[in-house]
This record gives C-alpha cells, sequence and structure tokens, in this order.
C-alpha cells in the first residue's frame, strides 16, 4: 500500500517548456487534490477532481491544466512554464466527504512533492 | 468567503518550555485539520477536530475546537526539538465542494 505517491520528485525547465507531473493513489479515493507550495504561504490549491473524467479549479488554476481519465491517477500539465510557476507541488486525496460518517476523522493524504524549477 | 489566519507565524522556544499556536477562521464550519510539515518533506496529518469542545492529544501536542469563537488551538507542553517543525490548520469548506482552506503555517524551532 503505496498511498500517495508522486512523479517525478525534482524538475528544471526553462520558460516556455511544457511538462506533466503525475499523481497516483491506490487508497480509492474519489476526490484528488493538487496543490502548490511557496515559501512563507500555506497551500493554494491549483485543481480539484471530485471523481474519475471530473476536474474543477482552485484558488490558482491559471497557467495549469489536469486530467483524470483514471480513478487513481490525477495528472497536472503546465504548458508553458513561467519562473512564476517555480514551487513545490503536492498531490493529495480523500474519500468523498459526503459519503463519510459525521464521526469520521478521514483526512486528506499527502504524496512527497514534486519540486519544480523554472528557470 | 473562508479565510484561515494563524498566528503566530515564527515562534523560537526552548525546550520544556510550553506554547500555543492560535488558529482563526471567518465562517462556520464543522471540520478543522492540523498537520505537521518537516523541511522538505510532505504534510502528515495530526488532528481532525470535528465539533466544538472537542479535545484531541498525542504525545506532548494538544488540539481544541471552539466552534462558537471559531478558533483552534494547538498547544505543546514541555516542548522537545523533535517537535521543530512547521504546523498548519485547514478548514473544511463546505460551501467550496468541502475543499481545505490553510493557514499560512506556524514555523516552530525548538532550541535544546
Amino acid at each position: 500500500n503505496a498511498g500517495v505517491t508522486q512523479t517525478p520528485k525534482f524538475r528544471v525547465l526553462k520558460t516556455g517548456q511544457s511538462m506533466t507531473l503525475l499523481c497516483a493513489q491506490d487508497m480509492n479515493h474519489e476526490y484528488m487534490y493538487w496543490y502548490r507550495q511557496d515559501p512563507g504561504m500555506g497551500l493554494r490549491l491549483i485543481h480539484y477532481s471530485v471523481g474519475e473524467g471530473t476536474t474543477a479549479k482552485g484558488e490558482v488554476p491559471d497557467g495549469y491544466n489536469v486530467s483524470r481519465l483514471k480513478k487513481q491517477n490525477f495528472l497536472l500539465g503546465l504548458e508553458s512554464a513561467a519562473p512564476s510557476q517555480t514551487s513545490v507541488y503536492f498531490c493529495a486525496s480523500s474519500y468523498f466527504p459526503k459519503s463519510r460518517g459525521s464521526y469520521s476523522t478521514d483526512t486528506q493524504y499527502f504524496g512527497p512533492g514534486t519540486r519544480l524549477t523554472v528557470l | 468567503e473562508l479565510k484561515v489566519e494563524q498566528n503566530p507565524l515564527f515562534l523560537s522556544m526552548q525546550e520544556g518550555k510550553n506554547y500555543t499556536i492560535y488558529c482563526n477562521y471567518s465562517t462556520t464550519s464543522d471540520r478543522l485539520y492540523w498537520y505537521r510539515q518537516d523541511p522538505g518533506k510532505s504534510l502528515e496529518s495530526l488532528f481532525v477536530l470535528l465539533s466544538n469542545g472537542a479535545v484531541k492529544q498525542e504525545g506532548r501536542l494538544m488540539a481544541s475546537l471552539d466552534t462558537k469563537a471559531r478558533l483552534s488551538t494547538l498547544h505543546i507542553t514541555a516542548a522537545v526539538h523533535d517537535l521543530s517543525a512547521t504546523y498548519f490548520c485547514a478548514v473544511e469548506d463546505r460551501d467550496s465542494n468541502y475543499q481545505l482552506i490553510w493557514g499560512a503555517g506556524t514555523k516552530l524551532i525548538i532550541k535544546p
């Protein structure tokens, strides 16, 4: 049971290049999330998915696209990377909140992160 | 719009001392989470607080929730160096598809 995994762990891009970050979870979670974390700030939600085939915008979606073709995978794409996208990216997953019990202590489970530098 | 404020943002303390981190939020929520992040690492869930007056304890950490005051506290008792980390609170926003709204984090340094 690997939990949430992310690929790659590190990446350096030049401005204008594209890349895809892969997130995979083996906990059969419905919800998946992509966050970015910048120094001195909390996590900011980029996009999320409430189930296979669905995606939705979070707080800072511009410059990113996502896809969820399979329940266990959530991909984050940067079509034309910019230095402002230099950050640490975290993927997370959770059960569908409405299906948990009122006293459930379920939470979001995080992957190890991807450190992206855009030059 | 739900906003979450943590304070202090930075805390340096001596081993053996007690201290409290505060998390205020702006609108009603049923759930509040505390996470820990070690430098260069991912986030680890510490506590999930579900109802008013909820108190949870794990070792030297104790978290509480006052939903009427919209305030959660994370209390550290007799701090030890191993507790040095950044601590985040996050509040669930039912009006935004149960997204978590995050505080900026409190960087805690505990000196021997």
